[in-house]
């Protein structure tokens, strides 16, 4: 059974709208990550949290807010929508920040029309 | 600012052959440094890591040699198989709870039957 549970798998979405990609880990970790992939930017980081506290914000918009309503959650909502937002979205955990293994969900691959 | 370099960006070997991919770091306060691999539709998984307390870490095929004076570091896959086929990343953190992972841009590796 998958331990970080990403939903949904595939998402499409028009321009200009607004989506929230779900992330929930069942590793009892306290460290949860977003990562981006895509053509121009293999896994490109975006947020870390640590114990449900924002450690460290990669992503220059405002228009993605991550949203933690339990330790093992890490939602990320996307408003505004671009094209260029189109990536696979990866959720990751690890047991704590700073140097220990990090574990990768399925990921959710957004397709922004 | 790209704090993790990784060549090639695609490499291919015959089967039974050495593949060997580098990358080099910039910040010296890189203290861990992981190899994930991921196949085509899946997501990164954690093969290999070193701490520059040794240089060299071994596991079965794939070794990780660490040279800290000149910030670079490498795996080496042995006796490289078809099923070896996959886009391999490099990444570094330095410890404390702000840190997160910076990834190479990959290396995607082929290899031939």
């Amino acid at each position: 059974d998958p331990k970080i549970i990403q939903k949904p798998k595939y998402l499409v979405a028009v321009t200009g709208s607004e989506k929230i990609l779900i992330c929930e880990q069942y590793l009892g970790h306290n460290a949860m990550y977003w990562y981006r992939q895509s053509a121009k930017k293999p896994l490109e980081f975006m947020f870390s949290y640590s114990y449900q506290k924002l450690m460290d914000n990669q992503t220059a918009s405002s228009r993605f807010q991550p949203q933690s309503s339990k330790k093992n959650h890490l939602d990320l909502q996307i408003t505004a929508l671009k094209p260029d937002d189109s990536a696979t979205y990866f959720c990751a955990s690890s047991q704590e920040t700073g140097g220990d293994t990090l574990y990768f969900g399925a990921g959710t691959r957004l397709s922004v029309l | 600012q790209q704090q993790v370099r990784q060549s090639p960006q695609s490499l291919t070997v015959w089967e039974g052959e050495t593949a060997i991919l580098n990358c080099s770091y910039e910040d010296s306060t890189f203290d861990y440094f992981p190899w994930y691999h991921q196949f085509p539709g899946e997501s990164p998984a954690l093969l290999i890591a070193i701490r520059p307390v040794s240089n060299k870490k071994e596991d079965g095929r794939f070794t990780i040699f660490f040279n800290k004076r000149e910030k670079k570091f490498s795996l080496h896959i042995a006796d490289s198989q078809p099923g070896d086929s996959a886009t391999y990343f490099c990444a570094a953190i330095s410890g404390g709870s702000n840190a997160k992972l910076t990834f190479g841009k990959g290396t995607k590796l082929s290899v031939k039957s």
